[in-house]
């Protein structure tokens, strides 16, 4: 049971376009989620993450929205970079997961196109 | 401060071998985890720890052993291995305060089972 999704494996943009990866979960007990960058041969890196009792957190290029209804969270990256070109991780945590143990989602890969 | 080490960075075992990958932080970080990647899919909970001396199981424990017997050092424990057990494994670890924080990764053990 997937308890954390990101329906779409793969995104491509053009440098300086607006790069939106999307995120579903279904235990409407999770209160924090945070998204997660990885390059090839490294570890996954925090990125940026929001509390349940928010709907949008923003540092710098990007933004994190969260919509609890739709059980849906999103990260927007503007003006998107070549740099930006990574794997990124939607995570999860808890009551319903048990505090501390993130639950992440499979991955979407972006490319920023020059 | 070197964050989160992992040891080895790359190991190839034959089927029925034995192993233990390293993990240590030196951030005095309370809680710990392993984690695995397979081509395709997110990061799967192995094992955590939320102290020294005690430990717990996460979604995929069988196969795998741990221990911590310092706030420091997480290490996991290949007793049989099979190719099942062919993945990239990620440790991490987080300082648990009043405040939730993200998880900090190493650079990951690639590991192969033939």
């Amino acid at each position: 049971d997937q308890q954390v999704k990101q329906n779409s494996p793969s995104l491509s943009v053009q440098e300086g376009r607006i790069s939106i990866l999307n995120c579903d979960y279904t235990n409407s007990m999770f209160d924090y989620f945070l998204w997660y960058k990885k390059y090839p041969a490294e570890g996954p890196t925090f990125l940026i993450s929001i509390s349940s009792i928010k709907d949008k957190n923003e540092d710098g290029r990007f933004t994190v929205f969260l919509n609890k209804s739709a059980k849906h969270l999103s990260l927007h990256i503007v003006p998107s970079q070549p740099g930006d070109s990574a794997v990124y991780f939607c995570a999860a945590s808890g009551p319903g997961s048990g505090t501390y143990k993130y639950i992440f989602g499979t991955g979407t890969r972006l490319k920023v196109l020059a | 401060n070197a964050g989160v080490t992992q040891t080895p960075k790359f190991r190839i075992l034959k089927i029925g071998q034995s192993m233990t990958l390293q993990c240590t932080q030196d951030m005095n970080h309370n809680y710990m985890y392993w984690y695995r990647q397979d081509p395709g899919m997110g990061l799967k909970l192995i094992y955590y720890s939320v102290g020294a001396g005690i430990t717990d199981k996460g979604e995929v424990p069988n196969g795998y052993n741990v221990s911590r017997s310092t706030t420091e050092d997480f290490p996991l424990r290949l007793e049989l291995a099979a190719p099942s057990q062919t993945s990239v494994y990620f440790c991490a670890s987080l300082r648990k305060g009043e405040t939730v924080s993200p998880l900090h990764f190493g650079n990951g053990t690639r590991l192969t089972v033939t």
